[in-house]
């Protein structure tokens, strides 16, 4: 089967920096993306990565190693607002269907 | 630009009863999904399209029906609700590698 592994939870102290790991095992793979999602709301667009290497984008970057079906994305500077659930999902075909991981709680501490 | 709308956001159905979920993106986007979420979990695809008039089967299809008449809309149907199908739904479109996502609609099934 397709399965994706990330943490359930994480914390972490405003202002420090946090990482969220995702392994994945997929059929296909076209691409790692990475959503937030707060309590209540959509999941938004962060990132994605379709090569190896490093994203930066702000304060959020992510990484993708595709020998080692793994990928994490670093939070940097965290703040309250970050607070929230991040999915890793996987784009295993053209038609751009993803495959999401179980998300992982971020919270933030004072 | 209101960018994907779900209508409605709550719903409360009795076992048995048949209702339809509505999407509609204004992004001109050929991509539509409908997803459901389940506490502690990651999304699951229903169903998608890849065009106007075009549907496809997703991870959890069974119990589900849609319609993708028009290229802004994306329908899914309930055609006898079961209280398994109680859940978070949301739509999505997308052109590409980002998906945008509806607010979401909170069905209970009693």
């Amino acid at each position: 089967g397709q399965s994706l592994e990330q943490p359930s939870e994480v914390t972490a102290v405003e202002g420090a920096i946090v990482q969220i790991n995702c392994t994945y095992q997929t059929s296909g793979f076209y691409g790692l993306s990475w959503y937030q999602q707060h309590d209540g709301g959509a999941p938004t667009f962060l990132s994605y990565n379709a090569l190896d290497g490093l994203e930066e984008t702000g304060r959020f970057s992510s990484f993708l190693s595709r020998s080692d079906s793994y990928g994490y994305l670093l939070l940097q500077e965290l703040q309250m607002k970050d607070s929230a659930s991040y999915f890793c999902a996987v784009k295993t075909d053209s038609n751009y269907q993803l495959i999401w991981g179980a998300g992982t709680k971020l919270i933030i501490k004072p | 630009n209101a960018g994907v709308t779900q209508t409605p956001k709550f719903r409360v159905l009795k076992t048995g009863q048949s209702m339809t979920l509505l999407c509609a993106q204004d992004m001109n986007h050929e991509y539509m999904y409908w997803y459901r979420q389940d506490p502690g979990m990651g999304l699951r695809l229903i169903h998608y399209s890849v065009g106007e008039g075009t549907t496809a089967k997703g991870e959890v299809p069974d119990g589900y029906n849609v319609s993708r008449l028009k290229k802004q809309n994306f329908l899914l149907g309930l055609e006898s609700a079961a209280p398994s199908q109680t859940s978070v739904y949301f739509c999505a479109s997308s052109k590409g590698i980002e998906a945008f996502f509806g607010q979401g609609t909170r069905l209970t099934v009693v």
